[in-house]
């Protein structure tokens, strides 16, 4: 069973940096498409990052050259690393597992709140 | 910048049929957007409904089907239930691997 748990979320002051982990199970994630999906509080969903089988990553252009997404296969474990934080980064981040073009596995999420 | 569109509420009465739709401000939808959908009710984590257009993922009951309507990608609930009372979201694959949701539709069962 493909099972997802996201840590790490808490409230930051804007400008500042945290680290995200998804921590999966059931699934190699190295063999396997794995995506962040962000949701602010009372709005819709946002997709964030993805890293490819391959390494290859890429990025919404709300985050591009702030968040970093990474993963360590040894701990079966992807990462969000953000920087510069902004009050509208403040969202509950879901790590999914992507294949079939689509999100398939969700985790229960993880919230990030920016504020001074 | 494209934005994907759908309706922001619909209400549906219960044993009723009901069609979402998500589209683009700019161009039409095709099996080419692979459109997805999810559904959500408040507190939980999304579920995933639909993938590749048409396909059903596991356990979800065949009342729930999509496909691409002219130029927008729908979901339609056929014979809708109380539970079905959630937040529904589509997403396109936009090409140049980014993907983009649509702002949801809040779906009211009465």
């Amino acid at each position: 069973e493909v099972q997802l748990v996201e840590t790490g979320g808490g409230l930051i002051q804007p400008g500042g940096s945290l680290r995200l982990s998804c921590a999966a199970s059931g699934f190699i994630v190295s063999s396997n498409y794995v995506s962040w999906v962000r949701q602010a509080p009372g709005k819709g969903l946002e997709w964030v990052s993805i890293i490819y089988r391959g390494g290859e990553r890429y990025y919404a252009d709300s985050v591009r050259g702030r968040f970093t997404i990474s993963r360590d296969n040894s701990k079966n474990t992807v990462y969000l690393q953000m920087s510069s934080l902004r009050a509208e980064d403040t969202a509950v981040y879901y790590c999914t597992k992507a294949e079939t073009n689509a999100f398939q596995s969700w985790g229960q999420g993880t919230l990030l709140t920016v504020s001074s | 910048q494209t934005v994907v569109t759908q309706e922001p509420s619909f209400s549906v009465s219960p044993g009723g049929t009901v069609t979402l739709t998500c589209g683009l401000t700019s161009g039409s939808v095709s099996t080419g957007n692979y459109p997805s959908w999810y559904q959500q009710t408040p507190g939980q984590a999304p579920r995933t409904l639909i993938y590749n257009t048409n396909t059903r993922s596991s356990g979800v009951p065949d009342r729930f089907s999509g496909s691409v309507l002219g130029n927008k990608a729908a979901l339609t609930i056929t014979g809708a239930q109380a539970d079905d009372e959630s937040d529904y979201y589509c997403v396109l694959y936009m090409g140049s691997d980014i993907w983009v949701f649509g702002g949801g539709t809040k779906l009211t069962v009465l």
